[in-house]
């Protein structure tokens, strides 16, 4: 069945540096979505891609929908204690439903 | 703003006993959507509905059903609660034919 494999699974970085992760695709996917789930709350919807080599900001996040339709990147840049928490990729499956990764946890130290 | 919300932030039942848990969702969706999510196992479809009245089972509908008499509402219902379903339950919502879905605050039920 399609996977979503997502790198890494945890990062623990200090504030001001710049985060990348990426997620892979054992498929293709028309699109890509990125969402933040802050400790103890619902995944919410950062970025949104629907087309092969798109580049999207949002403040300080950007992410990028792979020209091969199998992976996506998220990059945030001068990271800040508030963007702790876990990062989840997700793409639409055959059956009409959204896989998810399995989340890159965000740590923060100042 | 799309809203979701679900009916308790926190609960805690005993096992054997019934549980209802619910989602509204302000934004005339067509689709709703229950999961549960656990640590190292990501989310996890339980069940979802198309529209009224409709519903489909996801990837674990086991011990779980459904309801949705309205549009705007769907709820969880665990039949006799046992401690294996201990989780956190999202609810998510989208508008028919759009790939994103939008998320509750969830629900971390605790049966003991």
């Amino acid at each position: 069945g399609q996977q979503l494999n997502q790198s890494p699974q945890s990062m623990f970085i200090q504030e001001g540096e710049d985060v990348s992760m990426n997620c892979t695709s054992s498929s293709i996917f028309n699109t890509w979505l990125w969402y933040k789930q802050d400790p103890g709350e619902g995944p919410v919807l950062l970025i949104a891609l629907y087309k092969a080599g798109e580049l999207t900001s949002n403040g300080r996040l950007t992410a990028q929908f792979g020209i091969t339709r199998k992976d996506s990147f998220l990059n945030i840049s001068a990271s800040i204690p508030s963007d702790v928490g876990i990062y989840f990729c997700a793409g639409p499956a055959y059956t009409d439903k959204l896989i998810f990764g399995t989340g890159t946890r965000l740590q923060v130290f100042p | 703003d799309v809203k979701v919300t679900q009916s308790s932030r926190y609960l805690v039942k005993r096992t054997g006993e019934k549980v209802f848990l619910e989602c509204v969702q302000d934004m005339d969706h067509e689709n709703m959507f229950w999961y549960r999510q656990d640590p190292g196992l990501g989310l996890r479809l339980i069940y979802f509905s198309y529209d009224v009245k409709m519903k489909e089972k996801g990837d674990i509908p086991e011990g779980y059903s459904v309801s949705r008499e309205k549009k705007e509402r769907f709820s969880l219902i665990l039949e006799s609660a046992s401690t294996n379903q201990t989780s956190m339950y999202l609810c998510a919502s989208r508008k028919q034919g759009v790939e994103t879905q939008y998320f509750g605050p969830g629900t971390r039920l605790l049966v003991l």
